[in-house]
């Protein structure tokens, strides 16, 4: 089955940086890579997503970008802000595959202020 | 639309003891899932089901059950509950078709003492 990989675990960044988010995964039939996030207890939500026929998109100050060649995407976030403290989720789906998706671990993103 | 709703948000059980999860979601979506989110974890998926009838295990069914008699509602039983259970419990929905997001329930933080 499919196994997703997301790195790091924590990140710590100041208000006003960049914060980057990698993610790899094992099967090549995996066509949408959604990212979502997870303020503390809350449920996840979608923030961006990425189809296997696009190689990035960008909205507001998230991107994501998707590498098919070497099965690994990222989500980029500039200009950081504290209120974007959450953990954040990558995933991994085949379309055709009853919709499941393989999560990866999360990554505790923190913004100081 | 109330989306995809959970009860309860919070239960404690004893060993032993058993229960039903319930999710409701009013998008008329035919994928149903659920998901265990452990403590510093993502999410890994319990059951899913693709249509009312339907249903299918996911990556940790063990200790648990499902059914899928309507299109609203896919409730998660737990028997013979054990310490190993505790976790938070997520329901989520997606509508058929490729590249399509899952809406989370609010979510069951479950302990087993």
């Amino acid at each position: 089955g499919e196994n997703v990989e997301q790195h790091p675990s924590t990140l710590s960044v100041q208000e006003g940086d960049s914060a980057v988010i990698k993610c790899t995964y094992s099967d090549s039939a995996s066509n949408y890579f959604p990212w979502y996030k997870q303020e503390l207890g809350k449920r996840p939500q979608l923030i961006i997503d990425i189809r296997s026929n696009v190689g990035e998109k960008k909205d507001q100050r998230i991107a994501v970008t998707l590498n098919k060649t070497a099965k690994h995407f990222s989500l980029h976030i500039t200009e950081t802000q504290p209120e974007d403290s959450a953990v954040y989720f990558c995933a991994a789906s085949k379309g055709t595959n009853a919709g499941k998706s393989t999560f990866g671990d999360g990554t505790t993103l923190t913004v100081k202020p | 639309n109330a989306g995809v709703t959970q009860t309860p948000k919070f239960r404690i059980l004893k060993i032993g003891q058993s229960m039903t999860l319930q999710c409701t979601q009013d998008m008329n979506h035919n994928y149903m899932y659920w998901y265990r989110q452990d403590p510093g974890m993502g999410l890994k998926l319990i059951y899913y089901s693709v249509g009312a009838g339907i249903t299918d295990k996911g990556e940790v069914p063990n200790g648990y059950n499902v059914s899928r008699s309507t299109t609203e509602d896919f409730p998660l039983r737990l028997e013979l509950a054990a310490p190993s259970q505790t976790s938070v419990y997520f329901c989520a929905s997606t509508s058929e078709g490729t590249w399509r997001e899952q809406y989370f329930g609010p979510g069951t933080r479950l302990t087993v003492t």
